[in-house]
């Protein structure tokens, strides 16, 4: 039983390019978090999404940023025109419906 | 708003050393706390889970408890080994919401042979 996956584990882009992170979440979960890591900080919750709706996004930007979870592949978070604050480690965690979140290894995100 | 505090940020001790992990929260109305593992550029490993209506949890060297009503979670690791050596986080979710989890900053723990 595969765990989370998250790819690309690292990505490069420069200021004003877009960056897609995946997640795709253990076998039977319909929930998925996102949550970002900032050096030195801890981990800050993103958005909250199941099977093609958001629930809550609450710590979402309110620019740039987007999340989906289409009924089919992976969920995707995007950023458009990266700036340099946005690098950072994105993690993917996934339920299946309450209790334990199980989280991936992260993308970590660096912009030039 | 809730807020997880660990203190101290790290720490350092020789192997064989019993510790113990502390995490503070600000509002007791949780619905769960987690206590996580983090090693250098990998993700995280739930270690423990506690539900609110639990006062502690145990799984081999590891025990948890929970008090809510003073807002606070300590972790207690027994014959602390290098192996051990990582950032452990507390994170807590509140009620009646989306179980996001709050983090605190964590704890870099250092476990010298």
């Amino acid at each position: 039983n595969a765990g989370v996956m998250q790819n690309p584990r690292h990505l490069v882009r420069r200021r004003g390019q877009e960056a897609r992170l995946r997640c795709s979440p253990m076998k039977g979960h319909s929930h998925v978090y996102w949550y970002r890591q900032l050096p030195e900080e801890g981990l800050k919750f993103m958005v909250y999404l199941q099977k093609e709706n958001i629930i809550d996004e609450s710590g979402m930007p309110k620019e740039r940023f987007s999340a989906e979870f289409p009924k089919e592949g992976p969920s995707i978070l995007r950023i458009q025109q990266v700036v340099r604050g946005d690098s950072a480690a994105y993690f993917c965690a996934s339920s299946p419906g309450s209790e334990t979140q199980y989280f991936g290894p992260g993308t970590r995100l660096l912009v030039l | 708003k809730q807020e997880v505090t660990q203190i101290p940020a790290a720490l350092s001790v020789p192997e064989g050393e019993n510790l113990v992990l502390n995490c503070s929260f600000t509002d007791s109305a949780i619905y769960n706390l987690q206590w996580f593992r983090q090693d250098p550029g990998k993700g995280l490993t739930s270690l423990l889970l506690i539900q609110s209506s639990q006062r502690e949890q145990t799984s081999g060297r590891l025990n948890a408890s929970l008090d809510k009503s003073s807002g606070r979670s300590t972790l207690y690791i027994a014959a602390s080994q290098p192996g051990d050596s990582a950032t452990y986080l507390c994170a807590l979710a509140t009620q009646g919401g989306s179980e996001k989890l709050v983090f605190g900053k964590g704890m870099k723990l250092t476990v010298n042979p």
